[in-house]
């Protein structure tokens, strides 16, 4: 159980164009999501926090306009990185928190494959 | 501001032999801290939790010590095989929000 899938795996784009990132929970409901950056060999670098049916909670320095996320679901969490440059390159990754009262734990998070996005 | 510091940033040992990772945190008191594994281009996999009010815990060959005092977990594999081979992620946490370190990168040699 606790399965998160996130599509595409591997993107490439033009610099300039926007590129959506999915994260799905597919066997349980999350009311929270969570996109992540990492750069190489270097730690996960959380971007903002994603609740389902309100507005996502970004980090400091994490610029909202430019990292559009909708949580329209229990299940569905998107990442638009609009007008993408070559410095948004990087790899993204989502994870999704088991609700509470629900086995295991209820602090721990369940990550996605993670996405490439090379910005050319 | 919080400091995440894993001991070092690559561990090379024998298979059979037991590895031991070292996480230490600066300026933050988590509820509890997790470690989780990490296969390169892929997401991290959780593997163990432990609260602050636990001192140790296993699961299989591995086990977590969290030392609130020292401001320090141990993460150790017992028995390493070369599948242990990954980096290891550290990550205290409070309430529902994570801080990760930069990993430990392991390998076993056979």
């Amino acid at each position: 159980g606790a399965v998160v899938s996130q599509h595409p795996s591997w993107v490439i784009c033009k610099s300039g164009t926007s590129v959506k990132i999915e994260c799905r929970s597919l066997d349980f409901q999350a009311t929270t999501m969570f996109w992540y950056r990492q750069f190489p060999k270097q730690s996960l670098m959380l971007m903002a926090t994603s609740n389902e049916g309100s507005k996502a909670t970004y980090e400091q320095g994490v610029e909202k306009d430019k990292f559009l996320i909708n949580h329209a679901s229990l299940t569905l969490s998107t990442l638009t990185v609009t007008s993408a440059h070559p410095e948004d390159s990087s790899f993204y990754i989502c994870s999704a928190r088991i609700p509470p009262g629900t086995v295991p734990s209820t602090d721990t998070q369940y990550f996605g494959p993670g996405t490439r996005l090379t910005v050319l | 501001s919080q400091k995440i510091e894993q001991n070092s940033e690559a561990l090379n040992i024998q298979e059979g032999k037991t590895a031991t990772l070292t996480c230490n945190y600066t300026n933050y008191s988590p509820a509890y801290l997790q470690w989780y594994r990490q296969d390169p281009g892929r997401g991290p996999v959780f593997l163990l939790l432990i609260r602050e009010n636990e001192k140790e815990k296993r699961k299989e060959r591995l086990k977590v010590t969290f030392d609130t005092t020292l401001k320090q977990s141990l993460f150790h594999i017992t028995a390493s095989q070369p599948a242990d081979s990954a980096t290891y992620l550290c990550a205290p946490g409070d309430d529902y929000k994570l801080s990760f370190g930069a990993g430990t990168t392991v390998t076993v040699r056979a």
